[in-house]
């Protein structure tokens, strides 16, 4: 059973701090993403990886960055969080030949005060 | 670019009715099409999916889902609701390149009324 971890639950921050969003996945899949959730927009995805080193921006980069130093480890980082920065965050992966069908974890809500 | 269009933002259905979401996508090759349940507060749970074949695929929690190519349409549909499907439910077209992201819909919120 595929098993996609993030580091947070719910998180709180202050305008201006600099925050790391963990995820972990557990089946040596080669693709990771990340999304943005917020209601009545869905799902826009931020960045993704296709390998260690590797990412490619998605829609909605502006405002982060990512690093993948190891291939089951995704950091989303916000280098100074803003307020229209409070949303949902997914975390997902998937096989590379898998058509894109992608394993999510289970979020984190980051509120920005 | 791939873009996917959920019609109703909300849908309420008593327990014991039948469901029927719709999706419609636009991509110009043969998409690959999935739709996916999230519960309040929890990530996203795949339901089914499409890749290619038989045009009606089955899910599990007893959902199916109909490709029709010619309406550019992919509806899910559960004969029969039960208080647990309150949740929202999203559709989402891939390219068949496994390292791109989905492209998601705006999702459908399901309310079952008793």
């Amino acid at each position: 059973d595929v098993k996609v971890t993030q580091s947070s639950r719910y998180l709180v921050k202050r305008t201006g701090e600099k925050v790391f969003l963990e995820c972990v996945q557990d089946m040596d899949h080669e693709n990771m993403f990340w999304y943005r959730q917020d209601p009545g927009l869905g799902l826009r995805l931020i960045y993704f990886s296709y390998d260690v080193k590797m990412k490619e921006k998605g829609d909605i980069p502006e405002g982060y960055s990512v690093s993948r130093e190891k291939k089951e480890r995704f950091s989303l980082i916000l280098e100074s969080a803003s307020t229209n920065q409070t949303s949902m965050y997914l975390c997902a992966s998937s096989l590379r030949t898998s058509y894109g069908e992608q394993y999510f974890g289970p979020g984190t809500r980051l509120t920005v005060t | 670019a791939q873009s996917v269009t959920q019609p109703d933002i909300h849908i309420t259905v008593s327990e014991g009715a039948s469901l029927e979401l719709r999706c419609n996508y636009s991509y110009g090759a043969t998409p690959y099409l999935f739709w996916y349940v999230q519960s309040p507060g929890q990530g996203l749970q795949l339901l089914l999916k499409y890749f290619s074949g038989d045009t009606l695929v089955q899910g599990i929690k007893g959902f199916e889902a109909e490709f029709k190519r010619s309406q550019s349409s992919f509806n899910l549909r559960k004969p029969s609701v039960h208080w647990s499907d309150a949740a929202e439910y999203f559709c989402a077209v891939g390219t068949g390149g496994g390292a791109d992201g989905l492209t998601f819909g705006k999702g459908t919120h399901l309310i079952i009324q008793p």
